[in-house]
C-alpha cells in the first residue's frame, strides 16, 4: 500500500523558536496532503489541506501565519510551526490520498 | 456536513471477550468508511475499510460491515487479546477520493488478562 513517511517523530523546542515537520509520499505522487492535529486523549482535527504548487487551505480557527505549509513537490509537504508556544504542544500527523494512509506522526513539545 | 459518532469509552474487557464498538455516520452521497487503531505513543494504523454498502472490511480478527440502511460501521472482534488495548477511531471520507477524513472521537479499549 501507499507509504507516507513523516519526520521527525518527536521534537522538543524552546518557546519562540520554529519547528519544521516533513511529510513525504514514498511510492506515489501526492498533489494533496492533509495535516491534522491531535491533543492528548482527543480525536484528530483537520488543520489544513496542502496543495502542490498552490497555497494551502486552512480550516477555520487555524492561523495560517503560525502554521506555514509548503508543498513544493509531488512527494513532499512541510508544516512549520513558527514562534512556537507551549500551547502548540501536540501530536501532528499528515496523510495523503488516495488510500487514507498516515505518516507516523510528530509529537511536538514546546518548553 | 459529514460527521461520525462513536460510542464513548473507555471500554474494559477481559481477554477472549467479544468486542463491539459502535460507529454511525452522517454523510451525503456514498462515503468510504474506515477504522484506525492508535497504540500508546504511536501514529494511526489503518485497521480496515469499506468503500460501498454491504462491504465487509476485515483484518487481524476485526470486522466491520458498511450498513447504509442504518448508516453504521460497527467494529467487532470475537476474542480480544491484551495486545488489542489501544484507541480505535472510526472515520469517513467523501467519495471524491481527495478529501480529508472526518474522525469520530475515538474509543479507548483496555483488555485485561
Amino acid at each position: 500500500g501507499a507509504v507516507v513517511s513523516q519526520h521527525p517523530s518527536w521534537v522538543i523546542c524552546k518557546s519562540g523558536t520554529s519547528v519544521k515537520i516533513e511529510c513525504r509520499s514514498l511510492d506515489f505522487q501526492a498533489t494533496t496532503m492533509f495535516w491534522y492535529r491531535q491533543f492528548p486523549k482527543q480525536s484528530l482535527m483537520l488543520m489544513a489541506t496542502s496543495n502542490e504548487g498552490s497555497k494551502a487551505t486552512y480550516e477555520q480557527g487555524v492561523e495560517k501565519d503560525k502554521f506555514l505549509i509548503n508543498h513544493a513537490s509531488l512527494t513532499l509537504s512541510t508544516l512549520t510551526v513558527t514562534s512556537a508556544h507551549p500551547e502548540d504542544s501536540s501530536f501532528y500527523i499528515c496523510s495523503a490520498p488516495p488510500g487514507a494512509f498516515f505518516g507516523q506522526g510528530t509529537r511536538l513539545t514546546v518548553v | 456536513g459529514n460527521s461520525v459518532t462513536q460510542m464513548e469509552g473507555p471500554v474494559t474487557l477481559s481477554e477472549e471477550a467479544f468486542l463491539t464498538i459502535n460507529c454511525t455516520y452522517t454523510a451525503t452521497g456514498y462515503p468510504s468508511l474506515f477504522w484506525y487503531v492508535q497504540y500508546p505513543g504511536e501514529g494511526l494504523q489503518l485497521l480496515l475499510k469499506a468503500t460501498k454498502a454491504d462491504d465487509k472490511g476485515s483484518n487481524k480478527g476485526f470486522e466491520a460491515t458498511y450498513r447504509k440502511e442504518t448508516t453504521s460501521f460497527h467494529l467487532e472482534k470475537g476474542s480480544v487479546q491484551v495486545s488489542d488495548s489501544a484507541v480505535y477511531f472510526c472515520a469517513l471520507s467523501a467519495t471524491s477520493g481527495n478529501t480529508p477524513l472526518v474522525f469520530g472521537k475515538g474509543t479507548r479499549l483496555s483488555v485485561i488478562a
